[in-house]
């Protein structure tokens, strides 16, 4: 049982390029989230995902989208990266009302 | 929406003393206060949770306090050792989640030898 799998882990972009990063989960929940965390800071809602085919904006949504045409996978894509997306990004899952389970993080550098 | 106040920003205590962290939160309707540790470059995991029809709970060396009608709730640690130094998060769930959690900007606490 892998639990929460994003990839990649480790990625530098260039001001203006574009890239998706992949979250999957196999314990069939129907909650999906993505969370940045910028240095020394909490963590922020960018993104979340309640079944397939349907996603709605969090805290911190602008200059990212996401898709959820399956149970299991919730890509998010940076379109135009900017410096100020440089975090850490962490995909999560959960059932709802009950413990939300955290990936292993996937550290992003915008040059 | 929710806010998830928490405090101290830096807790420092002695190895053997115990640890409190204290965080309040705004919206009512909250009805699931998990904690998480958040070791260097990991994933935050959790290490306890409580629901709002419950007022403590306690794992071994670990105790949460929720008080519903002041809206907060803390963490405590009792005889702090030195893998418990770590940042620790609270959160708070509205609803039934589909919000996700509310997290608070975290607690880095250091465990002196």
């Amino acid at each position: 049982n892998a639990g929460v799998t994003q990839t990649p882990k480790f990625r530098i972009l260039k001001i203006g390029q574009s890239m998706t990063l992949q979250c999957t989960q196999d314990m069939n929940h129907n909650y999906m989230y993505w969370y940045r965390q910028d240095p020394g800071m909490g963590l922020k809602l960018i993104y979340y995902s309640v079944g397939a085919g349907i996603t709605d904006k969090g805290e911190v949504p602008n200059g990212y989208n996401v898709s959820r045409s399956t149970t299991e996978d919730f890509p998010l894509r940076l379109e135009l990266a900017a410096p100020s997306q440089t975090s850490v990004y962490f995909c999560a899952s959960s059932r709802g009302e009950n413990t939300i389970y955290f990936g292993e993080g996937s550290w992003l550098t915008v040059v | 929406g929710e806010n998830v106040e928490q405090h101290p920003s830096t807790l420092s205590v002695q190895e053997g003393d115990s640890a409190v962290i204290k965080c309040t939160y705004s919206d009512s309707a909250s009805n699931y206060f998990p904690w998480y540790k958040q070791e260097l470059g990991k994933r935050p995991q959790l290490i306890i949770d409580i629901r709002s029809n419950v007022g403590e709970k306690k794992d071994q060396r670990i105790a949460v306090t929720l008080n519903k009608t002041a809206k907060h709730f803390s963490l405590h640690i009792t005889e702090t050792q030195p893998e418990d130094s770590a940042v620790y998060f609270c959160a708070a769930l509205t609803g039934g989640g589909a919000d996700g959690l509310t997290f608070g900007k975290g607690t880095h606490l250091i465990i002196q030898p």
